[in-house]
């Protein structure tokens, strides 16, 4: 079946450590994203690809990195200059026009720093 | 700039009860609207999109939504509550065009269902 996935699904990180969070997908999407969600709080845009080997920044990018090298992947790390990472990671998909943008899930990556 | 605002953290009512979810946008061209479900610790899934066309949406599960561009909302309803519905739901905004799948989230409301 197509679709997304996300690993790892838990993670633990000192503080001061960078970690990469993988996302792929078969979906032959040519969009990809990365929404941090806190809670009580809705999903927050980190960055964004609409097509590979190029990326753009969402609403709350410092202290984030990414890479789309092939269109299926779009690895998101975070660095230790993020100051609160402590969050559930998602990744999405979407075509990058058609289907009223329509937005396909990973399954989340929550991030505790220790 | 598009903005979503869900009416309500919080929405509890009893098994086989209407269910009410509000969602009220503002958009300064004709938006895409969405409506997500997520259970815990699990990714979003669509339940229904409202693009063009009819303005009564049905969606999975029951759940439908209208779109009424005179009031600017996008309510989520469903006539009879069941157990299973208890999770978060999100509405959601979207531009049309380049932007597509740039989607801007309101804070979610939470449903729980009682027996």
């Amino acid at each position: 079946d197509g679709g997304i996935t996300q690993s790892p699904k838990y993670l633990f990180r000192k503080e001061g450590q960078n970690v990469t969070l993988s996302c792929e997908q078969n979906l032959n999407h040519d969009a990809m994203y990365w929404y941090r969600q806190d809670p009580g709080q809705g999903l927050r845009l980190i960055y964004y690809s609409q097509i590979v080997n190029d990326f753009q920044k969402g609403d709350i990018a410092e202290g984030y990195s990414v890479s789309r090298e092939k269109k299926e992947s779009f690895p998101l790390t975070v660095t230790s200059a993020q100051k609160n990472p402590t969050a559930f990671y998602l990744c999405a998909s979407s075509t990058s026009t058609g289907l009223g943008g329509e937005l396909f899930f990973g399954e989340g990556s929550r991030l505790t720093v220790l | 700039a598009q903005s979503v605002t869900q009416l309500g953290s919080h929405v509890s009512v009893s098994e086989g009860a209407l269910v009410l979810l509000r969602c009220n946008y503002s958009s300064s061209v004709p938006p895409y609207l969405f409506w997500y479900v997520q259970y815990p610790n699990q990714g979003l899934q669509l339940l229904l999109k409202y693009t063009t066309g009819a303005t009564l949406v049905k969606g999975i599960n029951g759940f439908e939504a209208e779109f009424k561009k005179s009031e600017t909302s996008f309510h989520l309803t469903k006539p009879s509550a069941h157990m299973s519905d208890a999770a978060e739901y999100f509405c959601a905004v979207s531009d049309r065009g380049t932007n597509a799948g740039k989607s801007t989230f309101g804070d979610g409301t939470t449903l729980t269902v009682k027996p």
